[in-house]
């Protein structure tokens, strides 16, 4: 069974704003990722948030966790062009392998 | 030079053929996956191999079969290709720790057509 659920499915952009995306899961987790995928390339790591972490920052890219609420955010401050992706969070059940949400696809337009 | 290389980056082939996919990594790490992304986007887990050692095999018809020469190799061999087999096929490797707690690296992808 699928446990990310990312919201919104899509986003649309101005550069210079900045874009949240939203992710939602069912169970108890250890970790959550977040990811980028561009066109016709492979998914890219982003940040790795452990349980007992309630929020990360890398470069441009804020990640809070709520464990509460079984939910994470991503933020990017000043959004380019280059940041058109599609963008996935990624939970561990404990013992087995990470399982990836539908994504958000961002579009930022110059 | 690239991390985690598969090869070939398109296959179109016919429906009922067996095709292969080659996935090598060059980061030392002994964790290696692969995954099957469908055109909505969704990826999938489908088996992951430790210092050779399969430690993950979802729910996947057993047509598919992996092979793991060693840490560095996983390839995927798929017998009697069907329509739904089409999608995009990715190789990642990790370092090995508890699943799901160490970032994962990703080849570019496989993409399959079945005609």
């Amino acid at each position: 069974s699928q446990q990310g659920e990312e919201d919104p499915q899509a986003l649309s952009i101005q550069e210079g704003e900045n874009a949240t995306m939203n992710c939602s899961y069912k169970t108890s987790i250890n970790n959550l990722q977040w990811y980028r995928q561009n066109s016709g390339r492979g998914l890219v790591h982003l940040i790795l948030i452990r349980s007992n972490e309630r929020e990360k920052h890398s470069g441009r890219l804020r990640v809070t966790l709520d464990t509460s609420k079984k939910s994470s955010s991503l933020l990017i401050t000043a959004s380019r062009a280059a940041d058109t992706a599609s963008y996935f969070c990624a939970t561990d059940q404990a013992g087995t392998a990470l399982i990836f949400g539908k994504g958000t696809t961002l579009s930022v337009s110059s | 030079d690239t991390a985690v290389s598969q090869t070939p980056k398109y296959l179109v082939t016919q429906m009922g053929n067996d095709k292969s996919i080659k996935c090598e990594q060059n980061l030392g790490h002994d964790t290696m996956y692969w995954y099957k992304q469908d055109s909505k986007k969704f990826l999938k887990i489908m088996f992951s191999y430790n210092n050779k050692e399969l430690i993950i095999n979802e729910t996947v018809p057993n047509r598919f079969s992996p092979k793991s020469p060693d840490k560095a190799h996983l390839n995927l061999h798929i017998n009697s290709l069907e329509l739904g087999d089409s999608a995009v096929y990715f190789c990642a490797s990790s370092d090995r720790g508890a699943l799901g707690n160490q970032p994962q690296h990703f080849g570019d992808g496989t993409r399959l057509s079945i005609l």
